[in-house]
């Protein structure tokens, strides 16, 4: 299954609301994961089946979509959220997106 | 609190085996399956396969022939082997912790929740 991120690239001020998006080439029900990784770190649980936030993960992210089209939404982007992010679907073999940089605008 | 502890060479010349070791501390290994995961420099991340703790493997499809996953139970360990090594196998490596979930009633592993904080393997000659 190939996911498909967009955009590969977002610049944003902090405190903007930030909308990533992730297709799925084929269904993948609500199996899909969403991971932060900073700089030089490894990924970090923040969603999984699509919309539960993982334990501490702040509110202000927030997961949704089912089937093929799924969104993060960060509601208002904090100086650490400056990231990469990847989303990932387990429904058979995992694999990831490209995922989407959320730069500093 | 669940951590993973990696390590193995860093630097091997092409033809050679890398050879990565992950160690389970804090948790239950026996309940879930566990992964590793590459990411080329500057590229995104890949499976690589997973171990449960009876020895049970799912690989990736594109270098099934050249990768064996191992478990050793007594330990919490589990490790990953890949033959004949390019400089296209240079990258960072994590294991990961993978979740189980229930698929149309059939337990299978499922999102990553906990990661090791990666090891660097350069291939070189």
């Amino acid at each position: 299954i190939v996911m498909t991120q967009s955009p590969a690239t977002l610049s944003v001020s902090p405190g903007e609301r930030v909308t990533l998006s992730c297709r799925a080439s084929q269904s993948i029900n609500s199996n899909l994961a969403w991971y932060q990784q900073k700089h030089g770190q490894a990924p970090s649980l923040l969603i999984s089946g699509a919309s539960t936030r993982a334990t501490g993960i702040p509110a202000r992210f927030s997961g949704s979509g089912s089937g093929t089209e799924f969104t993060l939404t960060i509601s208002s982007l904090q100086s650490e959220d400056f990231a990469v992010y990847y989303c990932q679907q387990y429904n058979s073999w995992p694999s990831f997106g490209g995922g989407t940089k959320v730069e500093i605008k | 609190q669940v951590q993973l502890q990696q390590w193995g060479a860093g630097l091997l010349k092409p033809s050679e085996t890398l050879s990565l070791t992950c160690a389970v501390y804090g948790g239950s290994f026996s309940s879930y399956y566990w992964s590793w995961i590459r990411q080329p420099p500057g590229k995104g991340l890949e499976w690589i396969g997973d171990i449960n703790h009876s020895g049970s493997t799912n690989y990736g499809p594109s270098r099934n022939s050249r990768v064996t996953i191992s478990v050793d139970t007594s330990k919490n360990q589990f490790s990953l082997k890949l033959s004949s090594v390019t400089a296209a196998d240079t990258a960072v490596y994590y294991c990961a912790r993978r979740q189980p979930i229930t698929i149309f009633g059939l337990v299978r592993p499922g999102y990553m929740d906990v990661w090791g904080k990666g090891t660097t393997v350069t291939v070189s000659s």
